[in-house]
This record gives structure tokens, sequence and C-alpha cells, in this order.
């Protein structure tokens, strides 16, 4: 079965650190641009990061720039979010998202995992 | 960036009915890099159109997409009872940016 599975959500404080997991079968992962995107409660949605099938290029979103750090394990079907200075504001459901196109990054999504929920609060 | 804008805010209408979805952009979407997605109560959103007009796989033909430049539409040519959900535009010409959303309730 084609499916992405988050995991790694909890509540954290603020200024505290957490790492998100992805784990993706069902198609060849290292094929394809992944991506986080995540939705506060409520709201709507917001791309937060990708990381290219190799590794070797990734781009964040200016609200996450130099606190989080996207990166994969090819060997282990994985991707990861490590995120750190956390602030109230990341509190959401962070999905995984793989990328639309087949080699190259275009950056619209065409499969989602169910998301993982990250709640900063003292 | 560039910033869309889904109108209207909340669409209500009848099982059976035309639905009529806008989404603006603060400035042209670079080859018709549009998208739309499907999101309903709990769930991941869910890809309903690329490339402006083009359906995603397993896509009902009910939904099209259509439009260029700053303009798209999503039409939803008969409501089934499954469609009604929240509806979001996405730009990709220019990195990854959404619009707020549309939702479509039962009238």
């Amino acid at each position: 079965e084609v499916q992405l599975v988050e995991s790694g959500g909890v509540v954290v404080q603020p200024g505290g650190s957490l790492r998100l997991s992805c784990a993706a079968s069902g198609f060849t992962f290292d094929d394809y641009t992944m991506h986080w995107v995540r939705q506060a409660p409520g709201k709507g949605l917001e791309w937060v990061s990708l990381i290219s099938w190799d590794g070797g290029s990734t781009y964040y979103a200016d609200s996450v720039k130099g606190r989080f750090t996207i990166s994969r394990d090819n060997s282990k079907n994985s991707l990861y979010l490590q995120m750190n200075s956390l602030r109230t504001e990341d509190t959401a459901l962070y999905y995984c998202a793989k990328d639309g196109g087949n080699s190259g990054v275009y950056w619209y999504f065409d499969l989602w995992g169910r998301g993982t929920l990250v709640t900063v609060s003292s | 960036e560039i910033v869309l804008t889904q109108s209207p805010g909340t669409l209500s209408l009848s099982p059976g009915e035309r639905a009529t979805l806008s989404c603006r952009a603060s400035q042209s979407v670079s080859s018709s890099y549009l998208a739309w997605y499907q999101q309903k109560p709990g769930q991941a959103p869910r890809l309903l159109i690329y490339g402006a007009s083009s359906r995603a796989t397993g896509i009902p033909d009910r939904f099209s997409g259509s439009g260029s430049g700053t303009d798209f539409t999503l039409t939803i040519s008969r409501l089934e009872p499954e469609d009604f959900a929240v509806y979001y535009c996405q730009q990709y010409g220019s990195s990854g940016t959404f619009g707020q959303g549309t939702k479509v309730e039962i009238k």
C-alpha cells in the first residue's frame, strides 16, 4: 500500500526540541522530493520544508529557517524534521507529503500522511 | 511571495448543485502551476487538480479546474454528499503557497 506515516509529535515547552519522522512505503522513495507541510489548529496549510531525492538540496519557509532541519535516509525510506528553538506558533499538525513530480521539484503534493501533532506550550 | 485569495469563504449548496470556487493570485502564476486540494474533517488533504486543469489519479470527472495568469476556478459539476469539505488552492510556480480555503457546506 502506498502510504506515509508520521510520528514523533508531542507536547514540548517553548525553546525545546523535537524530531519528527515519516515512514514511506509502496513507492520508490528515493525517486522523489519530499516535503513537510503544517496546519495550525483550525487554520490553513503552510509549506514548511523540502528535500530533494538525494538530500542534496533543502529549502525552508522563512518562518522556520535556521531552526528546523530536514533530512532523509533513503536506505530506510524515511524522512525527518529536526525542530529546535520551538515557539508557540509552531503548534500544528505536521504532514509529510510526497512531491507530485518524478525527479526534480514540482512543489505540489500527491500523497499525504495523516499527520503528527506538535504542541508547544508551557 | 505570491498571495492567493479564495472566494467565497463559505459556499452553502445542496447535493446535485454546481459549485464554483475561485482562487485569485496577487501576481501571475507561471506556467499555470496551480493545484487544488480537498480536505475533510480529521483527514489529510487530497490532491484533486494540478497544472490548473489536470485531474489527479482517481479523481472523478465532476471535478474540473480552469484558469491562467491570476484567476483560477475549481468547478464541481454536481455535488455529491462526500464533496462537502474545505478546498484549498496552491500555487507552485514560486515556492508553494496556499489560499486560505473555501468551505463547501450543505445548505
